[in-house]
């Protein structure tokens, strides 16, 4: 059984850092892209970042784009991000999510999501 | 950027109901299309991907149409577990995006 699991989140000043850590297993990690959407309270689904399984790509929003970074240990069957001089529109629910192939983003599964509150 | 625009923004129906829900994309997509149901304070759940294809699990009632710009997502004799929150998201090309969003109420 494919299980994600989100961590990391909490309340941080404008301006502060965050590291999110998704812990996956059920499946063969390194082989597969792995992925971070955020959902603002209230609002829609917005793709974050994605990283292949092989490390060798990564892609990113333009709205995070120079603040955060995607990354994974193939070794521990983890993922990353780290969230650098956080503002408040970057206030969501983070949900990690497993890429169901390479080329293209279909999400086939999704953690069950971490909070993060930016406020002063 | 590609932009992903879902008609309507909510809709009202019936158990039993048959529903369709439109996706329009700014530029073409091929068929790199993906469907998403997501009920409140869950996760998403993906339902159809390559704009016709359905996701292992998911019932045999939600069906996907589309090429290129326009798509839909039909359920047909509508569950009460149906009533949620879909989006459409295209996947062709980085940035990925989604619709806003039709959400699904009981009449």
């Amino acid at each position: 059984e494919v299980q994600l699991l989100e961590s990391g989140g909490g309340v941080v000043q404008p301006g502060m850092s965050l590291r999110l850590t998704c812990e996956a297993s059920g499946f063969t990690f390194r082989r597969e892209a792995m992925s971070w959407v955020r959902q603002a309270p209230g609002k829609g689904l917005e793709w974050v970042s994605t990283i292949s399984g092989s490390l060798d790509s990564t892609y990113y929003a333009d709205s995070v784009k120079g603040r955060f970074t995607i990354s994974r240990d193939n070794s521990k069957n983890t993922l990353f991000l780290q969230m650098n001089n956080l503002g408040v529109e970057d206030t969501a629910i983070y949900y990690c999510a497993k890429d169901a192939r390479s080329g293209g983003l279909v999400l086939d599964y999704w953690g069950q999501g971490t909070l993060v509150t930016v406020s002063s | 950027d590609i932009q992903m625009t879902q008609s309507p923004s909510s809709v009202s129906a019936s158990v039993g109901d048959r529903v369709t829900i439109t996706c329009r994309a700014s530029e073409g997509i091929n068929n790199w299309l993906a469907w998403y149901q997501q009920h409140p304070g869950k996760p998403p759940r993906l339902l159809m991907y390559d704009a016709s294809r359905l996701q292992s699990g998911v019932p045999s009632r939600f069906s996907g149409w589309g090429f290129g710009t326009d798509f839909t997502l039909t359920i047909s004799g509508l569950q009460p577990e149906d009533f949620a929150t879909y989006y459409c998201q295209q996947a062709k090309s980085v940035p990925y995006t989604f619709g806003q969003g039709t959400r699904l109420e009981i009449k």
